[in-house]
């Protein structure tokens, strides 16, 4: 069964440094999204992306965060300047299609830890 | 920001009998329900969704009933298996993100179903 596969599952970092968080769609999705869920709070939307551009983020998703898709599998969340407040589990998901009714699919997480 | 709530942290019931997880919702522009169950370490599976159009649909052991005057929905298993033991995750999409896929998610609600 395809899968949205995340790495590192787990990562610690300095507070101020950057860190990239990689995440493989399922082949043939053309829609890809970040989520976060901070310990003991709800999963919040951070980005969605389509055809090479954002196309909706929320006000989490300020400057100090980017997306890129750098080749044709790979989908990345890059924050340029970690805080504590960062740590968090951050999931991937892609769907094939747009719609409100749609299944996503989400990876496993990336759990981030800020020191 | 709560316009998903779900306001039981966490329900217990016997195997084989009906679990009943609600969700309740501020945003009357929402189009789309989707549930998701998490188990630990594993990102988000969809379940089931529904279109506010609909009151109900089903998916084997999985119903979810949706009462737009209430703006309350509800999932129902039956009958219950300990294997269901999870967290259950209410997210909604409104009429514009319907056309990037942002989801918006409730805190979650822990099912323990007991043998």
């Amino acid at each position: 069964e395809p899968e949205v596969t995340q790495t590192p599952s787990h990562q610690v970092t300095q507070m101020g440094q950057e860190v990239i968080l990689r995440c493989v769609p399922i082949s043939n999705h053309l829609y890809f999204y970040w989520y976060r869920q901070i310990l003991g709070q709800k999963v919040e939307f951070l980005v969605s992306f389509y055809n090479n551009e954002i196309s909706e983020k929320s006000e989490i998703f300020d400057d100090q965060f980017s997306v890129e898709r750098p080749d044709g599998s790979n989908f990345t969340l890059k924050i340029r300047s970690t805080k504590l407040e960062d740590s968090a589990m951050y999931f991937c998901a892609s769907t094939s299609v747009q719609g409100g009714g749609t299944e996503a699919f989400f990876g496993q997480g990336t759990r981030l830890t800020v020191v | 920001d709560q316009q998903v709530k779900q306001n039981s942290p966490s329900l217990s019931v016997q195997e084989g009998r009906i679990s009943i997880l609600n969700c309740d919702y501020t945003n009357s522009m929402f189009d789309y329900f989707l549930w998701y169950k998490k188990y630990p370490a594993e990102g988000p599976t969809f379940l089931i969704s529904i279109s506010s159009i609909k009151d109900k649909n089903e998916d084997g052991r999985f119903t979810v009933f949706l009462n737009k005057s209430a703006k309350h929905l509800s999932l129902h298993i039956v009958p219950s298996q300990p294997g269901d033991s999870a967290v259950y995750f209410c997210a909604a999409s409104a009429p514009y993100s319907s056309n990037t896929g942002k989801l918006i998610f409730g805190q979650g609600t822990t099912l323990q179903v007991k043998p």
